[in-house]
């Protein structure tokens, strides 16, 4: 079971050009997140949506943006990437009418230079 | 708003020690408690939760009970191994919007043989 696929893994970008991380599911969950991952700061989220169609911002979404066209793709872009956003991010998907339970994909790791 | 505290790492044990890390949170209402585990170079993964005051989740001989009063949801396990080396972080839902997940900073437990 694929469950929750990000890409890419890992991604170096200079800073000013634009970049989009995907995520796929095929659980068809309802909800899905954006967290960003820093040391010492544990998980903050970015962005999530409650159903296709629908999103929401979380603690730090600015510079980022999503959309939900569909259940099984929440796409995350930067516009015009800035060094602090140099981080791991993790999306996510929850089953709203199940055991509320996050799963998780293996991450993205992205260095802003 | 709601919160997660979690203690401090790293925390550093010898195998067949017993663990203990802290949580407490804030939150409004009733919320449901997890505890994620987050192996070396992959997302997290659901470890145990709880959903009411009370309830005691267990897996892979952790466990942490729901404590309404104390507010608190401490993990513990009898006798760490090696390969419970990991970051564990703790997470509540939102009572009144159950897909708003907030997650403590983690805790690194290092297990030497």
């Amino acid at each position: 079971t694929a469950g929750i696929t990000q890409a890419p893994t890992s991604q170096i970008l200079a800073a000013g050009r634009s970049m989009t991380l995907r995520c796929t599911q095929d659980m068809r969950h309802n909800a899905m997140y954006w967290y960003r991952q820093d040391l010492g700061l544990g998980l903050r989220l970015i962005h999530y949506s409650n159903t296709a169609g629908t999103t929401g911002k979380g603690e730090v979404p600015d510079g980022y943006s999503v959309s939900r066209a569909n259940t099984d793709d929440f796409p995350l872009t930067l516009a015009s990437a800035v060094p602090s956003q140099t981080s791991v991010y993790f999306c996510a998907s929850s089953d709203r009418a199940g055991t509320g339970e996050l799963f998780f994909g293996e991450g993205s790791r992205l260095t802003v230079l | 708003g709601d919160s997660v505290t979690q203690m401090e790492g790293p925390v550093t044990l010898s195998e067949e020690a017993f663990l203990t890390i802290n949580c407490t949170y804030t939150a409004t209402g009733y919320p449901s408690l997890f505890w994620y585990v987050q192996y070396p170079g992959e997302g997290l993964q659901l470890l145990l939760k709880a959903t009411k005051a009370d309830d005691k989740g267990s897996n892979k001989g952790f466990e942490a009970t729901y404590r309404k009063e104390t507010t608190s949801f401490h993990l513990e396990k009898g006798s760490v191994q090696v390969s419970d080396s990991a970051v564990y972080f703790c997470a509540l839902s939102g009572t009144y919007n159950f897909n708003k997940f907030y997650f403590g900073s983690g805790t690194k437990l290092n297990v030497k043989p």
